[in-house]
């Protein structure tokens, strides 16, 4: 059974240019979370998926990031016009359940973005 | 205030010994979970051990255990018999329940393990 996947590992964007970030979940699992991991820094909540639907993305920082999962599996986090502050890890997290207190997390390895 | 705070930046044990790296969490929730994942240097975070609020015993997974101890709000992580692997950046990690806040776990600034020979 395979894990969490994202692509690409790595990343480097010039300050400006729009980036996608995949996520390609735990098949079956029904949440789906994104998280920027600054360095030194635990993960920090960017936006939480049930299914296809995007229930909650108030860690989103601005409006040029957006994120879709339309067929309710793999997932997408776009960057625009991408700002050195981006420069993060990207981690996608799935779980089977609907995110309650004992749905344990599982973790993909991560994007690294790094922006000049 | 901080959620869940991880008080030790860098820990070091020598291999075979055991290690606790600590935690403690503020939650006015009387239902909540705490997680324990491990990031290796290639960066995936990996769960290691789930306790949640109602649990009446310490939760055990091989060589890890959780040191719940409620009234004090902390869940400390107990490594035993450490390896060289085991070298990694731990973080703890909440979830509250439904009725006091959000679905979404808070994360520590993780601490960093070094085992050393």
């Amino acid at each position: 059974g395979a894990g969490v996947s994202q692509s690409p590992r790595y990343k480097v964007a010039k300050r400006g240019q729009d980036v996608a970030l995949r996520c390609d979940p735990i098949s079956g699992h029904v949440s789906l979370f994104w998280y920027q991991q600054a360095l030194g820094q635990g993960p920090e909540f960017l936006t939480y998926f049930q299914n296809e639907a995007q229930l909650d993305k108030s860690g989103l920082p601005s409006d040029r990031f957006f994120a879709e999962r339309p067929e309710g599996s793999v997932s997408t986090l776009k960057i625009q016009r991408t700002q050195q502050e981006d420069s993060a890890v990207y981690l996608c997290a799935s779980s089977p359940g609907l995110a309650g207190i004992t749905d344990t997390q599982y973790f993909g390895p991560g994007t690294r973005l790094t922006v000049l | 205030a901080q959620k869940i705070t991880q008080t030790q930046p860098g820990m070091f044990v020598q291999e075979k010994e055991a290690v606790t790296l600590d935690c403690t969490y503020d939650t006015s929730d009387q239902s909540y979970g705490l997680f324990w994942y491990k990031q290796p240097s290639s960066g995936e975070m990996i769960f290691l051990i789930y306790q949640g609020s109602y649990d009446e015993q310490n939760a055990t997974e091989g060589r890890y255990s959780l040191n719940f101890q409620k009234a004090r709000k902390s869940a400390n992580l107990v490594i035993s018999a450490s390896q060289l692997g085991d070298s990694a950046m731990y973080f703890c990690a909440m979830r509250e329940g439904m009725a006091g806040g959000s679905y979404i776990p808070t994360f520590g600034r993780g601490t960093s393990l070094i085992v050393h020979p």
